[in-house]
């Protein structure tokens, strides 16, 4: 089963509004990190925003904040006051378990391309 | 500048040959890990290391190998390329428990 879902392939937004990404996921495990990405054009994996299962409220770094609701394991991003630059592909990702050591690898969605209209 | 350094950016291969694809890091990191980036399949695990000395397989292991003989290296093998390995290949370490640093991709074809 695919532990991290995103059902939209493609997003457009107006300049300034704001969009929100969908993202779901899978997991028994009780601690676990869920991950937003942002690839522009030029291909690097650029971080966004972490949440933590375990965090009580939900995550923001300036214009991203992540819809965090837990019983429907779901963690969509949503980005306000959208740029021409926020146009990418974005990456929904979760880590199962939260110890600093061991492995508890990453696992990826199919991603989010978001396209910003003048 | 301290980050994951991945060598080469390109490459082309033909088929049956083989190549190693390099990632260092300089930040101490223990945990590092190999992904591959395909159309419409997001990023898959190929292989990850928690250590020096250990290495274990991960989603999509088949064609490829690693090693891990220093805490800073974590090479990626492939013996024999196939057109089926043409890809994005992306090498990732990770601080505490969400720090994750990629490198800048390393885009290989196999013809």
């Amino acid at each position: 089963a695919q532990k991290i879902t995103q059902t939209q392939p493609g997003m457009f937004v107006q300049e300034k509004e704001a969009v929100t990404l969908d993202c779901t996921y899978d997991t028994s495990d009780p601690s676990y990190g869920l991950f937003w990405y942002k690839q522009p054009s030029s291909g690097e994996m650029i971080f966004l925003i972490y949440q933590g299962s375990y965090d009580q409220q939900n995550a923001t770094e300036g214009r991203y904040s992540l819809n965090f609701q837990k019983a429907r394991k779901s963690a969509n991003l949503v980005i306000s006051a959208s740029q021409l630059g926020d146009s990418a592909m974005y990456f929904c990702a979760m880590r199962e378990g939260l110890g600093v050591g061991g492995a508890n690898n990453l696992f990826f969605g199919t991603g989010t391309r978001l396209t910003v209209i003048p | 500048n301290a980050g994951v350094t991945q060598t080469p950016k390109f490459q082309v291969l033909k088929t049956g040959q083989s190549m190693t694809l390099q990632c260092a890091q300089d930040m101490n990191h223990e945990y590092m890990s190999w992904y591959r980036q395909d159309p419409g399949m997001g990023l898959r695990l190929i292989h990850y290391s928690v250590g020096a000395g250990i290495t274990d397989q991960g989603e999509v292991p088949n064609g490829y190998n690693v090693s891990r003989s220093t805490t800073e290296d974590f090479p990626l093998r492939l013996l024999s390329a196939a057109p089926s390995q043409t890809s994005v290949y992306f090498c990732a370490s990770r601080q505490r428990s969400y720090g994750y640093t990629f490198g800048s991709g390393t885009r290989l074809t196999v013809v």
